[in-house]
């Protein structure tokens, strides 16, 4: 059975940086891409970026471009976001979602979501 | 950034059927496979629909889902009152190089 496992919940003041942590059980990495989403209070879901931890290339929503960072340890099978200068509007629950990818004639993408981690709660307070 | 048109909300009565419409364009849905995600309240989404219309094992079949052009349809027959929770579209965007995902949809169970 996967499992993703994130970091705990995190407590930040503003303009400061966060890092969430995401481990996969069994190899669950291996061939997918792992994204992460984030909900603020009450809102939708947000997708803020992906990485294929095998390849180890980021990719990033525009909203994030400049904030966030994506990175992955394939030996570990873990996943890590570092979101930076936080600001109260980023306070929300991170979940890391892992995914196949989806090859067609000229690129592959981001298919599915079929786990999710349990989230990770960040607030952002002064 | 741009995302997915569902509706904020939809309700029903127990037993009944109900449809979530999520709506798009050439760049997302109408290129692209759509799958759906149930949140239940303060628990992380579920994956019920992906390929646009098929189910991951355990779900179960009053679950369905459907796609044409650029929109595509959540169905759930014989609603139950644990079906009441947020449900999402999504899929990928060529255009943007992003996941997207719709506004998400409050099914209320009467």
């Amino acid at each position: 059975q996967v499992q993703l496992v994130q970091s705990g919940a995190e407590m930040k003041k503003p303009g400061s940086s966060v890092k969430v942590s995401c481990k996969a059980s069994g190899g669950a990495f291996t061939n997918y891409i792992v994204s992460w989403v984030r909900q603020a209070p009450g809102q939708g879901l947000e997708w803020m970026g992906r990485i294929i931890p095998i390849f180890g290339k980021p990719n990033y929503a525009q909203k994030f471009q400049d904030r966030v960072t994506i990175t992955a340890d394939d030996s570990t099978s873990t996943a890590y976001m570092e979101l930076r200068s936080l600001r109260s509007e980023d306070t929300a629950v991170y979940y890391c979602a892992r995914g196949p990818m989806r090859c067609e004639t000229a690129s592959c993408y981001l298919h599915y979501f079929d786990y999710w981690g349990q989230g990770s709660l960040v607030t952002v307070s002064s | 950034q741009s995302g997915l048109t569902q509706p904020p909300s939809v309700s029903a009565a127990p037993g009944q059927k109900v449809t979530i419409s999520c709506s798009g364009s050439s760049a997302n849905i109408g290129d692209k496979f759509v799958s759906w995600y149930q949140q239940l309240p303060g628990t992380a989404p579920k994956v019920l629909i992906y390929d646009n219309n098929k189910r991951p094992s355990g779900i179960p079949d009053r679950f369905s889902g459907s796609k044409s052009g650029t929109s595509a349809t959540l169905g759930i027959t014989g609603l139950q009152t644990g079906d009441e929770a947020d449900y999402y579209c999504g899929t990928w965007d060529n255009k943007l190089s992003s996941w997207v995902f719709g506004g998400g949809t409050k099914l209320t169970v009467l």
